[in-house]
């Protein structure tokens, strides 16, 4: 398998545009998470999906952020309207099964806001 | 709600000395706990994991682990540092809410290896 995919690895948007950032996750995992990583924040969960239901989005910022996993394979994160606050490295994962199982990671979308 | 405390945002170490990063959990049901390395411009990557089935966690690239109840830590130990182990560690646990494993971080753990 090839891991997780996330596309694109870099996004440079002007604030006020719309970003939609994509994750394919491993084939046969049924969790999947979208984190934010920042000097000031640290690694930060926004949202975890699992059988493709959002299970827990309090990490989500504010009403300008959006997740959907249309699919078991398949999950976008937007940013309407994006503002320069919202730059960051974003990274998703996918795991299989509960409690212990391992979550892998992709290799991030490096967001910068301008 | 589960979480872990890393102490020491940085940490600097010789090649050839011990290394020692450390991590304390709080949770209220026996957690599984985890550490990962994130390598520059890189995801993070599972280094070794506690699942309760021993104490002492061995992973990757030589690293090691004790779950210590009494003291609610999870440290990470190597005893001989190597350049290429300069990275950014962070601990982790598990909340298997949901029917998952929601994994809480710490703020992570830079690791320099000096000559």
């Amino acid at each position: 398998d090839a891991g997780v995919i996330q596309s694109p690895r870099h996004e440079v948007t002007e604030m006020g545009q719309e970003v939609t950032l994509r994750c394919k996750p491993i084939s046969g995992h049924n969790s999947l998470f979208w984190y934010r990583q920042t000097m000031m924040r640290g690694l930060e969960l926004l949202i975890y999906f699992n059988n493709n239901v959002p299970i827990d989005d309090s990490g989500m910022p504010e009403d300008r952020f959006s997740a959907k996993m249309p699919n078991a394979s398949f999950s976008t994160l937007k940013i309407q309207p994006s503002e320069p606050r919202d730059s960051a490295v974003y990274f998703c994962a996918s795991s299989f099964g509960q409690g212990s199982a391992e979550a892998f990671f992709g290799q991030g979308t490096r967001l910068t806001v301008v | 709600a589960q979480s872990v405390t890393q102490l020491g945002s940085h940490v600097s170490v010789s090649e050839g000395a011990l290394v020692l990063l450390r991590c304390n959990y709080s949770s209220s049901v026996p957690p599984y706990l985890f550490w990962y390395v994130q390598y520059p411009n890189q995801g993070l990557q599972l280094l070794l994991k506690y699942t309760s089935a021993a104490t002492l966690v061995k992973g990757i690239n030589g690293f090691e682990a004790e779950f210590k109840k009494s003291e609610t830590s999870f440290h990470l130990t190597k005893p001989s540092a190597h350049m290429s182990d300069a990275a950014e560690y962070f601990c982790a646990v598990s909340d298997p809410a949901g029917g998952g494993n929601k994994l809480t971080f710490g703020t992570g753990t830079q690791l320099k290896v000096e000559l």
